[in-house]
């Protein structure tokens, strides 16, 4: 079984300044990475994921993560935010899907409230 | 209308209605899904319908009654729910399991009283 952690539950920034959204997570099979992020009263929209390949994965919005394999981690970049980046972020991660009749559900993070400031 | 829609978009109940919550997506993927969404916990994967197959039942109580009749259309049958069953219920669908890019309509608050 997977499970994620997502180690701020609220991140308040800047406008203008770098932030880091970290997650970590725990499997004993190889997994798919994922990011997602909720804006109030809507669903939740992929920002990025990783499936294989490149370790660095970029996203919608200016957004990018780098897979960690030795430490377990996701961790959501961006070099300057705006106010519009406020939300909710959410670190998600899944099997591969063949392992004892797996169908890679995913398993989330608790997420990560982004509060940009003017 | 496009991507994947929810109804209603708030729902008030007492602990002995009978309602349903409706999802419909517009983008021809064969996955349907139901998310629990709590207040500080994680989103709780109830239901997965795959090529209108149910494949995941996440030991929901039998309170929650799914209904997939086409790859299009998730129902969420609701009976003598109870107050902890106050959430933001999110419907949301994919081409297909395995790694692939899940599509979130934007939920049903519901509120048991």
């Amino acid at each position: 079984a997977q499970s994620v952690t997502q180690l701020d539950s609220q991140v308040p920034v800047f406008e203008e300044a770098p932030v880091e959204l970290r997650c970590n997570y725990s499997s004993s099979v190889s997994v798919y990475l994922f990011w997602y992020v909720q804006y109030p009263n809507q669903g939740l929209q992929l920002l990025l994921k990783y499936l294989s390949g490149s370790t660095l994965v970029k996203g919608i919005n200016g957004f990018e993560a780098e897979f960690n394999k030795s430490q377990t981690s996701f961790h959501l970049r961006k070099p300057s935010v705006h106010i519009s980046d406020t939300a909710e972020y959410f670190c998600a991660v899944s099997d591969r899907g063949n392992y004892g009749g797996s169908q890679g559900n995913l398993i989330f993070g608790k997420g990560t409230k982004l509060s940009v400031k003017p | 209308e496009t991507g994947v829609t929810q109804t209603p978009r708030h729902l008030v109940m007492g602990m002995t209605n009978k309602k349903s919550l409706k999802c419909e997506q517009h983008l021809g993927h064969n996955a349907m899904y139901w998310y629990k969404q709590s207040a500080k916990k994680p989103l709780e994967l109830m239901f997965v319908y795959n090529f209108k197959e149910q494949t995941e039942n996440n030991s929901v109580p039998s309170r929650f009654s799914p209904e997939c009749p086409n790859s299009s259309h998730l129902f969420l049958h609701l009976h003598t729910l109870q107050p902890e069953d106050s959430a933001l219920y999110l419907c949301a669908s994919s081409q297909d399991l395995v790694g692939e890019t899940q599509y979130f309509g934007p939920g049903t608050r519901l509120l048991v009283l």
